[in-house]
């Protein structure tokens, strides 16, 4: 069935670090994919989304590329910082109408000063 | 509303009671969504609308748990006789138009004793 794999956690990285998080998918059909980010005492937020094949989505210094040919999405950010701790949420969404929404089980990022 | 809210915010039962969860989506959002989410998991996909319609309450793990949205607004989580494993956090989420961005609420922590 469609479902979703991420790097498992938690990640611990010095601010200014180079971030990859790895996300992977299984879809019968064409998916939309996102990272979605959660961070301390808040709800989940949308982060960045791509709806097909090789397009980037972007958004606070995060790149994700969508690769049919690998089925992956991974999320990547050049230098992290210390307000970028959260927990990064992969997911998809397929369907005809792609109301079908499948999460990741979520990774945890700390950055320390 | 600026955002999707959910009442209450924390919820305490004993076993076999029954509760029900309130989500009220941001104005206009024709889709809502509800997923359970377990501590270290993602997000898991229970049931959806599109206006008042039930479109897909696959997700829902048994008959004891069901949703309406009986104006195509607000919506309830219905769970009957509680068990200690439906302790969770129930997160709804609304959108625009299925294959939109999902913005969602910030939970309802339900732990039944």
């Amino acid at each position: 069935g469609d479902s979703v794999t991420q790097m498992e956690g938690p990640v611990t990285l010095s601010e200014e670090a180079f971030l990859t998080i790895n996300c992977t998918y299984t879809a019968t059909g064409y998916p939309s994919l996102f990272w979605y980010v959660q961070y301390p005492g808040e709800g989940l937020q949308l982060l960045l989304k791509a709806t097909k094949a090789d397009d980037k989505g972007s958004n606070k210094g995060f790149e994700a590329t969508y690769r049919k040919e690998t089925t992956s999405f991974h999320l990547e950010k050049g230098s992290v910082q210390v307000s970028d701790s959260a927990v990064y949420f992969c997911a998809l969404s397929v369907g005809n109408t792609g109301n079908q929404f499948y999460f990741g089980t979520g990774t945890s990022l700390t950055v320390i000063p | 509303g600026a955002g999707v809210s959910q009442s209450p915010r924390y919820k305490v039962t004993k076993r076999g009671q029954d509760v029900a969860l309130r989500c009220d989506p941001i104005s206009g959002h024709v889709s809502l969504y509800w997923y359970r989410q377990a501590l270290g998991q993602g997000p898991e996909f229970l049931t959806y609308f599109n206006y008042e319609a039930q479109q897909d309450k696959s997700g829902l793990p048994n008959d004891r748990f069901s949703a309406e949205r009986p104006e195509g607004s607000i919506s309830t989580l219905t769970i009957q006789r509680t068990e200690q494993r439906d302790s969770a956090m129930y997160r709804c989420a609304s959108s625009l138009v299925g294959q939109g961005e999902q913005f969602f609420g910030p939970g309802t922590r339900l732990t039944v004793l």
